[in-house]
């Protein structure tokens, strides 16, 4: 059971729009910026989003991030077959004292 | 070039143990927090350990707390893992990560090291 709550799957068509969610508590998300990871199946993870609505260096602007509370959304627009992938949220937990990750979302474009 | 590099990986039985390195190579390895994380076969990601820049402030995730131990050398540019009393459930594979920002933004990730720990 993660820290974080992600869905386990969502699908879109290609062209259209998805949002991945990610919910936590007051002491991780509440406190601290959140960060998104693509993970296409056999390769590394790889960083998209950092400080909740900031694109790594080399993101497309079709990926975008966004925090309210407790809660992070990472949002795709105009998918492509190339964007199916596992995507995880991640951040720092103050009573843990510990980095938590969401249990990961599997991106289907059909 | 930014670039991480893991090696140390490999079968162990249940009860040994591993040192995992992370060679980093395009920046001043001493400037950053580095972390481990690692992913089960066909599982998620899981958060490890962290250490400061200096090395002395260390973070640990409960399920290795008080058997695995992260070090850095920052003369030689290098991160370790020491992972004693291994169990079947540390099997993974294992990256390191520069925290390249804050929230666990770990950029870039190494190709990561599998560790195999089976009787």
């Amino acid at each position: 059971q993660s820290v974080l709550t992600q869905p386990p799957s969502v699908s879109a068509a290609p062209g259209q729009k998805v949002t991945i969610s990610c919910s936590g508590s007051i002491s991780n998300i509440g406190k601290y910026d959140v960060s998104w990871y693509q993970q296409i199946p056999g390769t590394v993870p790889k960083l998209l989003i950092y400080g909740n609505d900031k694109r790594s260096s080399g993101i497309p602007d079709r990926f975008s991030g966004s925090k309210s509370g407790t809660s992070a959304t990472l949002g795709i627009t105009g998918l492509q077959t190339g964007d199916e992938a596992d995507y995880y949220c991640g951040t720092w937990d103050t009573s843990l004292l510990a980095g938590v990750f969401g249990g990961g979302t599997k991106l289907t474009v059909l | 070039e930014v670039q991480l590099v893991e090696s140390g990986g490999g079968s162990v039985q249940p009860g040994g143990s591993l040192r995992l390195s992370c060679a980093a190579y395009g920046f001043t390895f001493g400037d950053y927090w580095m972390t481990w994380v690692r992913q089960a076969p066909g599982k998620g990601l899981e958060w490890v350990a962290n250490i400061k820049q200096e090395g002395f402030d260390k973070y640990y995730v409960d399920s290795v707390k008080g058997r695995f131990t992260i070090s850095r050398d920052n003369t030689k540019d290098s991160l370790y893992l020491q992972m004693n009393a291994l169990r079947v459930e540390d099997t993974a594979v294992y990256y390191c990560a520069r925290n390249r920002w804050a929230g666990l933004g770990l950029d870039p990730w190494g190709q990561g090291t599998l560790v195999t720990v089976s009787s």
